[in-house]
């Protein structure tokens, strides 16, 4: 079965520090792969998509950026980070034509920028 | 006008309420529809697919209306561990599949 894996849990970060999260899949192949933030009380926000490795689509300009090194590795990163940048940040995946196109998240990472 | 929008909530029910929830889309060229349940401090989960004929699951019925571009969620015999935020998500297929999320309506299942 398929299954995602996202860390850290929970950060605190000061601003203007740098920022990592790293996002893997297990049990599928050439997943599409998603970061989204919600801020605290809000909807979901997409941040980037990739169908595959190396390609990465913006949906919104900020201070952060994505990458793709391995098929089934997500990671989402900022050189410095800024106040409104606190919130949580889920990974997802999906994969065309399996269970109805469906989208599967990561447990979450929770960013506090003091 | 969003893409995606839901009833503002929350919704605060007493346990055994029947309640619903209603969702519409803008685009029309939308090809598949989910709700998605989400606890406090949670990742999103699944918990049903809507199918244009509509489907039951236990206590949980979606139905889907094209011509309308609108989606439901009922919900029968509440129960308290039912409290949770419900999103609405609709896929527009397009390059990387686009999943647009509703902002969600939360329940409280009171006791």
């Amino acid at each position: 079965s398929q299954t995602i894996h996202q860390w850290p849990a929970t950060l605190v970060q000061p601003v203007g520090s740098p920022l990592s999260l790293e996002c893997t899949v297990e049990g599928t192949s050439n997943p599409n792969l998603y970061w989204y933030r919600q801020a605290a009380g809000r909807g979901l926000q997409l941040l980037f998509y990739s169908v595959g490795i190396g390609q990465i689509s913006s949906e919104v300009p900020q201070n952060l950026s994505a990458s793709r090194p391995q098929d089934r590795q997500f990671i989402l990163s900022s050189k410095k980070l800024l106040l409104s940048d606190s919130g949580f940040y889920l990974c997802a995946w999906s994969v065309t034509g399996i269970a109805g196109n469906t989208i599967y998240f990561g447990e979450g990472s929770w960013l506090t920028v003091v | 006008r969003k893409e995606v929008e839901q009833d503002p909530g929350p919704f605060n029910v007493p346990e055994g309420a029947t309640v619903a929830f209603n969702c519409t889309y803008s685009n029309s060229a939308s090809q598949s529809f989910f709700w998605y349940r989400q606890d406090c401090r949670k990742e999103p989960k699944l918990l049903m697919s809507v199918y244009s004929s509509g489907n039951e699951d236990g206590r949980f019925t979606a139905q889907l209306n094209r011509a309308s571009q609108y989606i439901s969620l009922l919900i029968r015999d509440s129960k308290l561990s039912d409290s949770a935020t419900y999103l609405c998500v609709v896929n527009t297929r397009g390059y990387g599949q686009n999943f647009v999320f509703g902002p969600g309506t939360r329940l409280s299942v009171l006791p």
